[in-house]
């Protein structure tokens, strides 16, 4: 079991850039959720995608986007990058009704310039 | 809105210390309680998870409790070892399918 999988590792972006994000979750996991860590903080939820829709999102603009494909795996998407969005991006998977345990991958960490 | 809190924010001790990590969040009415450590620069390890039903789980070293009520968690980790220095987050659901809500964790570091 190859446990939760994200790519890029790294990512170095400028301002005013977009950015795609990949995630592929446990095997077995239906519903994924993306995180952003800021340096020093705890993770804060963005949004969560299950039967390929996003089912809640957390306090993040519309410049965040993301998308859940037929085998569970996502992205996520942001668009016209801020000094700000530099942070670790963490994936986390689990199963649909079935408490609520989560899993995380390794993360993203993207600097934008 | 649910808010967690870890204290302290940074703890150093010495090797093979007993040590008690705390969590506290003001909405009692969770659905489960998970604790993580992260080394710097990774990823989240799920370390502990209690169901809101239970009182206390335990992992090797690792022991965590839930008080509901008081909206309390703490983590006890016995005999540390070095091995041990991260930082350990504490998360909660407030339902099934809920995203988790983090504290800012406790930064540990464990000198042999």
């Amino acid at each position: 079991d190859a446990g939760v999988t994200q790519s890029p590792t790294h990512l170095i972006k400028t301002r005013g850039q977009q950015v795609t994000l990949r995630c592929s979750p446990k095997s077995g996991h239906d519903t994924v959720s993306w995180y952003q860590q800021a340096l020093g903080q705890g993770p804060q939820f963005i949004f969560q995608y299950y039967e390929e829709e996003e089912r809640q999102r957390g306090n993040f603009p519309d410049r965040f986007s993301g998308h859940q494909f037929p085998n569970y795996s996502s992205e996520l998407n942001v668009n016209a990058l801020l000094l700000g969005d530099s942070a670790l991006y963490l994936c986390a998977s689990s199963m649909r009704d079935r408490g609520n345990e989560q899993f995380f991958g390794p993360g993203t960490r993207l600097t934008v310039l | 809105k649910q808010e967690v809190t870890q204290i302290p924010a940074a703890l150093s001790v010495p090797e093979g210390e007993n040590l008690v990590l705390n969590c506290s969040f003001t909405d009692s009415a969770i659905y489960n309680l998970q604790w993580f450590r992260q080394d710097p620069g990774k990823g989240l390890t799920s370390l502990l998870l209690i169901q809101s039903s239970q009182r206390e789980q335990t992992s090797g070293r690792l022991n965590a409790s839930l008080d509901k009520s008081s909206g309390r968690s703490t983590l006890y980790i016995a005999a540390s070892q070095p091995g041990d220095s991260a930082t350990y987050l504490c998360a909660v659901g407030n339902s099934g399918n809920t995203p988790l809500v983090f504290g800012k964790g406790t930064r540990l570091s464990v000198i042999a």
